[in-house]
């Protein structure tokens, strides 16, 4: 069974362009979290999405960020009109959630985000 | 919202030494993970443990949800367990984790 998938591993971009972030979750898994960590940091949370939906996007930048899950595919994070300060490593999680809030969650290798 | 802290922030043992990382959380928790990031960056599962005990290999946990901390020990250390060791908890339905700022190991020959 393939764990989650991030790719790129890693992506450098221009102040201004675009970066798209792909994760794949775990077979079996309809429930994905992204999650940043700037350099030196910890990790935080950004936007909860099952298929279709998303669920919970408190932690997502109001501007310039967006995330999806379509039925078919992976899960997208896109940040538009990148800027120096969204270098960081960007990572996937995703989980069964049979039980409500209370599964694993498991996480891919991340994206490594440079803007030059 | 919740807060999880983490201590010692800082932590160099001598290889074949024992460790305790804490994790303090600031509400009662419906999951608590415990993660290793190794220096390539990757974060790797060690222990789902939002209560009770649980060992693997050198690695153990024990989390006590009434008093609202959780601790890693590592014995015997090895220097494949340098790294940064984050605990992570959740508190809501979304199931959204909050990590700690994590606890630097550095093991040495």
């Amino acid at each position: 069974n393939a764990g989650v998938m991030q790719n790129p591993r890693h992506l450098v971009r221009r102040r201004g362009q675009e970066a798209r972030l792909r994760c794949s979750p775990m077979k079996g898994h309809s429930h994905v979290y992204w999650y940043r960590q700037l350099p030196e940091e910890g990790l935080k949370f950004m936007v909860y999405l099952q298929k279709e939906n998303i669920i919970d996007e408190s932690g997502m930048p109001k501007e310039r960020f967006s995330a999806e899950f379509p039925k078919e595919g992976p899960s997208i994070l896109r940040i538009q009109q990148v800027v120096r300060g969204d270098s960081a490593a960007y990572f996937c999680a995703s989980s069964p959630l049979t039980s409500g809030s209370t599964d694993t969650q498991y996480f891919g290798p991340g994206t490594r985000l440079t803007v030059l | 919202g919740i807060q999880v802290e983490q201590s010692p922030p800082d932590l160099i043992l001598q290889e074949g030494a024992n460790s305790t990382l804490r994790c303090n959380f600031s509400d009662s928790v419906n999951n608590l993970q415990w993660f290793h990031q190794n220096p390539w960056g990757q974060l790797i599962n060690l222990f789902y443990i939002p209560s009770g005990t649980k060992q693997n290999g050198r690695l153990s946990a024990t989390t006590v949800a009434t008093e609202r901390y959780s601790l890693l020990y590592i014995s015997s250390s090895q220097t494949t367990d340098s790294g940064v060791y984050f605990c992570a908890v959740t508190s809501t339905r979304t199931g959204k984790l909050i990590f700690g700022q994590g606890t630097t190991l550095q093991v040495k020959p």
